[in-house]
């Protein structure tokens, strides 16, 4: 099955600097891949995904790529602020029949430091 | 619009009792799943529902039975609760056939077996 590690666990950084989280997946099938930002107590909510067909999507502060041949992917935040602090998840996904297997990462704790 | 609900929030619960965790989604998506968050492991999927009617087991299914009678509600069963059980967990919900493969997550449960 599919296999994704994310890393770091937990990230650091002062306000304004950027931070980027990187994740790698084993299945070529995987062609969707979400990341979500979760806040203390509450529900994982989606920030931004990409698809296997494009090397890179970018909204606002946040951007994401991907290089399938190596099979990674990260998320780059950029001109971090305080209400970035949270855990992200990155995710490797495909459809199985009629529903979306997704294997997830284990999370990263970011702090940004004001 | 609710999006996707889950009942209760929390819960304690005593070891051997049985206990029905409830989803609701009113998006009419098709596809529903069930995850539980542990510290460490991210979000690990126990059952899933294709479409009403169907359901499927995930990564660790063991311990826990779901039912998909419509497309709303999909409930998720533990028949005797053992402390391993405690966790959080989370309901979502997804349609690809909508062209999206984007999943939704509820608030979550969080659950105490003791």
């Amino acid at each position: 099955g599919e296999n994704v590690e994310q890393h770091p666990s937990t990230l650091s950084v002062q306000e304004g600097d950027s931070a980027v989280i990187k994740c790698t997946y084993s299945d070529s099938a995987s062609n969707y891949f979400p990341w979500y930002k979760q806040e203390l107590g509450k529900r994982p909510q989606l920030i931004i995904d990409i698809r296997s067909n494009v090397g890179e999507k970018k909204d606002q502060r946040i951007a994401v790529t991907l290089n399938k041949t190596a099979k990674h992917f990260s998320l780059h935040i950029t001109e971090t602020q305080p209400e970035d602090s949270a855990v992200y998840f990155c995710a490797a996904s495909m459809r199985s029949g009629g529903y979306q297997k997704v294997t997830f990462g284990i999370g990263t704790k970011l702090q940004v430091i004001p | 619009i609710a999006g996707i609900t889950q009942a209760p929030t929390s819960q304690i619960l005593a070891a051997g009792r049985r206990m029905t965790l409830r989803c609701t989604q009113d998006m009419r998506h098709n596809a529903m799943y069930w995850y539980r968050q542990d510290l460490g492991l991210g979000l690990r999927l126990i059952h899933y529902s294709n479409t009403a009617g169907t359901t499927g087991k995930g990564e660790v299914p063991d311990g826990y039975s779901v039912s998909r009678a419509n497309t709303d509600d999909f409930p998720l069963t533990l028949a005797s609760a053992v402390p391993s059980q405690t966790s959080v967990y989370f309901c979502a919900s997804s349609d690809p056939a909508l062209g999206t493969d984007t999943q939704y997550f509820g608030p979550g449960t969080r659950l105490t077996v003791l």
